[in-house]
């Protein structure tokens, strides 16, 4: 079974910490890509990635940024942590040449 | 982007009844994929179908791609399915766009 993992189930952090959402996947999948999720909003793809050290930006990148060093690991980075970031973040992957997504259990991070 | 649209947005059922969720698509449809968002947040692949029908157990979809839709069916609910559904289509870009959801609720 694919098992994509993030880093914390839940996330308190204050306006202005620098804050850093990981996200693995064990399944050697080429495409990784973050996601938040805000009632009434649904699923907005904020960065992917489809191979090591390449990044494109999705929807909503404005104030985060991205990191993938490694192909099974794909970072999301708040540099500066506004309240408007509050929100839900899933982290996805998948393989080519399906394209089949695979999600892991989702980050709720608060700023206060 | 794509324009996916779910309908209905809300639902109610009776444990043992059965539903249709649609998905409509305002471009052609080649990776669809359907997914259950449990209570607790995460999302579940249901079914990876770009064409065609499949079935797994007490649920299956029906892709009609010419026409660009999609039909999810659940018989004999159980308060498990109760959550949200999402459709999901890839665009020339390699992004997935979202439906709204629809969100299940299946009272014993």
């Amino acid at each position: 079974d694919v098992k994509v993992t993030q880093s914390s189930r839940y996330l308190v952090k204050r306006t202005g910490e620098k804050v850093f959402l990981e996200c693995v996947q064990d399944m050697d999948h080429e495409n990784m890509f973050w996601y938040r999720q805000d009632p009434g909003l649904g699923l907005r793809l904020i960065y992917f990635s489809y191979d090591v050290k390449m990044k494109e930006k999705g929807d909503i990148p404005e104030g985060y940024s991205v990191s993938r060093e490694k192909k099974e690991r794909f970072s999301l980075i708040l540099e500066s942590a506004s309240t408007n970031q509050t929100s839900m973040y899933l982290c996805a992957s998948s393989w080519l040449p399906s394209y089949e997504q695979y999600f892991g259990p989702g980050t709720r991070l608060t700023v206060t | 982007g794509i324009q996916v649209e779910q309908s209905p947005p809300d639902l109610i059922l009776q444990e043992g009844a059965n539903s249709t969720l649609r998905c409509n698509f305002s471009d052609s449809v080649n990776n669809l994929q359907w997914f259950h968002q449990n209570p607790w947040g995460q999302l579940i692949n249901l079914f990876y179908i770009p064409s065609g029908t499949k079935q797994n157990g007490r649920l299956s979809a029906t892709t009609v791609a010419t026409e660009r839709y999609s039909l999810l069916y659940i018989s004999s609910s159980q308060t498990t399915d109760s959550g949200v559904y999402f459709c999901a289509e890839l665009n020339t870009g390699n992004q997935f766009y979202f439906g709204t959801g629809t969100s299940l609720t299946v009272i014993p």
